[in-house]
């Protein structure tokens, strides 16, 4: 049980255009999933928490309008990276909130390569 | 201004051996600790948790010890296999919300 799943796993894209990823928590409702950013061989940083049905929480630094978070359903949420450039290439790794247990689950990230 | 360190980067142990993982954390309103162990590619796992009422908690080759007064947690695991090899990573949390808070990570290679 408490599985998240990310998609996609990898990702190449052209400077400039858009891209969203999707995490889904498969076997239990998340009101709360989170939205991590890891650099090669550093620790993993929060950009955002995003709520349910309402508007997401970003971290003091990430661009809300660069960084567009979803969260439209129980198991779903998606981060759009729109604009991109090669700076934003990075692991993107999302977590989901178990309600009863309040423990964090992890997806197994989204490597995202920007041209 | 990191609130949790883990200075360590990394750790060599050989296999049937205790690997012993260190954190430190600076903000005295956490008050939920948690270990993460990750591979390359791969997003974290969680492993073992520990609250702050606890100074101790264990799973099978896991315990998580707590010193609040030091401000200090480690995890030991014991033995030691090759399986075990990867990036752990301790996270803190305050009661009110849910955000983690990450240390930088300890890398682990268990030799055979």
């Amino acid at each position: 049980g408490a599985v998240v799943s990310q998609h996609p796993s990898w990702v190449i894209c052209k400077s400039g255009t858009s891209v969203k990823i999707e995490c889904r928590s498969l076997d239990f409702q998340a009101t709360t999933m989170f939205w991590y950013r890891q650099f090669p061989k550093q620790s993993l940083m929060l950009m955002a928490t995003s709520n349910e049905g309402s508007k997401a929480t970003y971290e003091q630094g990430v661009e809300k309008d660069k960084f567009l978070i979803n969260h439209a359903s129980l198991t779903l949420s998606t981060l759009t990276v729109t604009s991109a450039h090669p700076e934003d290439s990075s692991f993107y790794i999302c977590s989901a909130r178990e309600i009863y247990t309040d423990t964090q689950y992890f997806g197994p990230g989204t490597r995202l390569t920007v041209l | 201004d990191q609130q949790v360190k883990q200075n360590s980067p990394s750790l060599s142990v050989q296999e049937g051996r205790i690997s012993i993982l260190n954190c430190d954390y600076t903000n005295s309103m956490f008050d939920y600790f948690l270990w993460y162990k990750k591979y390359p590619a791969e997003g974290p796992t969680f492993l073992i948790s520990i609250s702050s009422i606890k100074d101790k908690n264990e799973d099978g080759r896991f315990t998580v010890f707590l010193n609040k007064s030091a401000k200090h947690l480690s995890l030991h695991i014991v033995p030691s296999q090759p399986g075990d090899s990867a990036v752990y990573f301790c996270a803190a949390k305050k009661a009110a919300g849910n955000k983690l808070t990450f240390g930088g990570g300890t890398r682990v290679l268990v030799k055979p």
